[in-house]
């Protein structure tokens, strides 16, 4: 079945240093939406992709759509502690692009020492 | 507050008993999703409503598992006969109609321990 994967699953980093995590789908997906989960708390969306090659920044965040629709990338610019918690990726189920069904990634947990 | 939100924020119970779960959305979002979430994972989606229609159930749900979203506004989330494996966090989502972007916003979460 479809699948959508994260990599790293954990990340520990400097504050100041860069982090990048990589979500890669088994199949093309019409969009591509990321979110962030801190510690106890509930998803938050970040952004959503749609068009092939994208990228979109907000503020020290770039957010990357792979050329083929089956990749995506989320990279933070000098990381804060404010940065911490669990990025999610996910994807919508099958071709309809309706986003009535999202399948997620395991999420990649960033840890930032002050 | 205008977010989501969900009812009870925990609950324990004992393996074999029923519980229901409810969701408030954002009003004016018609569309609400519930998905599941254990340690370490990310959200498993469960069911999606459309006003009150349920047009998508995930075939990993148990036949002990119900969701009703009566009058397109609120909804119920009920698992019945539960099981040590239904313990997790229980999230809601809503969006709001058409547009391009598919943004769901979340809930707090009910946090189910089934002992």
């Amino acid at each position: 079945g479809q699948q959508v994967m994260q990599i790293p699953q954990y990340q520990h980093v400097q504050e100041g240093e860069d982090f990048t995590t990589y979500c890669n789908s088994s199949t093309t997906l019409s969009n591509i939406q990321w979110y962030k989960q801190r510690p106890g708390g509930h998803p938050v969306f970040l952004i959503q992709l749609v068009k092939s090659g994208e990228v979109k920044k907000q503020k020290r965040l770039t957010f990357q759509f792979g050329e083929a629709k089956k990749n995506s990338s989320l990279h933070i610019t000098a990381t804060q502690t404010t940065d911490v918690g669990t990025y999610f990726c996910a994807g919508p189920v099958g071709d309809a692009g309706n986003n009535r069904k999202l399948i997620w990634g395991l999420g990649t947990s960033l840890a930032v020492n002050p | 507050d205008t977010g989501v939100s969900q009812d009870p924020r925990h609950k324990i119970t004992k393996r074999g008993q029923n519980v229901t779960f409810r969701c408030d959305p954002i009003s004016e979002h018609n569309r609400l999703y519930w998905y599941r979430q254990t340690l370490g994972q990310g959200p498993e989606f469960l069911t999606y409503f459309q006003n009150e229609a349920q047009l998508e159930k995930s075939r990993l749900l148990s036949d002990r598992f119900s969701a009703e979203r009566p009058k397109g506004s609120f909804s119920t989330l009920e698992i019945q006969r539960t099981e040590q494996g239904d313990s997790a966090m229980y999230l809601c989502a809503s969006s709001p109609p058409g547009g391009r972007l598919n943004e769901q916003f979340f809930g707090p979460g009910t946090r189910l321990t089934v002992l």
